[in-house]
Order: C-alpha cells, then structure tokens, then sequence
C-alpha cells in the first residue's frame, strides 16, 4: 500500500496568512505532484517535481509555490491565503524508470480561507 | 478545454448487476489510460489502467475497454458491490509526460 502522507487534513485559516501543506513519502519515489480538487470538479495539476530541485509549474495556474530538498518531503506554500485558494490538496508520487508508474495519492489537505 | 470528460455525474446500479462508467477524450496524444476510486475524506486509490496498445484488460472485477477510433473508455464493475459506491476517476496521459488529465468524476452508487 501507498505510504504518502499529507498534513494536515483539514485547516481553517483567516485571509492574508501564510501556510505550507506538507506532503512526505516513504517509498523513494522520485516524482512528486500536487493536484487541486473542487467539489464535483477534476483534479488540476498545479505543481510537479522530477527529483530534488526539480520544480515545475502545472496546466493550472496556482499562486502558490513548492520545493524539493529532499526526495521524500514536497511542500506546498501560500504566501498569502485568499477565499480562492479554499480547496482540496492532493499531493501523489510516482515511480520512476517504468513506462508508466500510477500515482500514489495522498488523503489529501481540505482548505478553507475565510 | 476538458481533455478528458465523464459525462455521467452519478450512477446508482443494484448490488450483483454489472456498473458500466465511462469515459470520452480528446487528445488523440493520450495513450495511457488509469481508472481510479475515490471514497469521501481520502485520495484517489489506483485501480486499473490500459495501454493504447491494448483495447481490454481485465483484474478480478473490474474490466476497461479502449476504443481508439472513437476516444472512448469505460470501466466495468461485475458483479457489483456495496464497497464499490465511491466516485471514479477516468484519467489519461501521454507516456512520456508522466503527468495525468483527470475527468470529473462519475459518482457510483451500489444499491442492495
């Protein structure tokens, strides 16, 4: 079983704070991705990672940014939360060296800006 | 511009009967295809994909059935069961990109 880890689950947080969604696997897997899901809604790609210091934007624009120091951790961070950034945060891994590898997803980070 | 559509919102199926959910695309690129479930508060579990080599493959229960010509999936569930009322996900890829376009979702709802 996928051993991805997303932190935390659900945040409640005021407009204008800054907030980092941690993500973090176990499985040595070298791509690393976030998706972004509204409710009823297709899963957006927002960000991507290839491998440490491998960071690339995604078909959705975002305003938020990610790094990649270490293989296994890929947080997300938001300067500033506005109400539009309120969603749901999916952080997957994949392997690498196959033809295709599914991603392994997380349980996702629920956030809610007032 | 949605590349990848699942046109059914929900579907409600009785438990034994067959689910059929599907899936329409555009991008004439794609040439992987992954089907995924998604229970409430968790992420998305893979569950079964296809190469566009292939127009079938099959694990357990579930079944998916490309067919090229008319950029169409879909994904069969028999017999079904109540722990398969979930949402599914169609996605769809281009190999070398290794990054997934996801459908809407379709939600599937076993009845007893």
């Amino acid at each position: 079983e996928a051993d991805i880890y997303q932190t935390p689950r659900y945040l409640v947080i005021g407009t204008g704070k800054k907030i980092t969604l941690e993500c973090s696997q176990t499985m040595g897997h070298d791509k690393m991705y976030w998706y972004q899901q509204d409710p009823g809604m297709e899963l957006h790609l927002i960000h991507y990672s290839y491998g440490v210091n491998s960071t690339e934007k995604g078909d959705l624009s975002s305003e938020s940014t990610v790094s990649r120091i270490r293989t296994e951790h890929f947080p997300l961070t938001l300067e500033s939360a506005r109400p539009s950034h309120t969603s749901q945060y999916l952080c997957a891994s994949s392997e690498s060296g196959r033809i295709f590898s599914p991603l392994h997803f997380g349980n996702g980070t629920r956030l809610t800006v007032t | 511009d949605q590349q990848v559509k699942q046109n059914s919102p929900s579907l409600s199926v009785q438990e034994g009967r067959i689910s059929i959910l599907n899936c329409d695309y555009t991008n004439s690129m794609f040439d992987y295809f992954l089907w995924y479930k998604k229970y409430p508060a968790e992420g998305p579990t893979f569950l079964i994909s296809i190469s566009s080599i292939k127009d079938k493959n099959e694990d357990g229960r579930f079944t998916v059935f490309l067919n090229k010509s008319a950029k169409h999936l879909s994904l069969h569930i028999v017999p079904s069961q109540p722990g398969d009322s979930a949402v599914y996900f169609c996605a769809a890829s281009v190999q070398g990109a290794q990054k997934l376009v996801f459908g809407q979702g379709t939600r599937l709802t076993i009845n007893p």
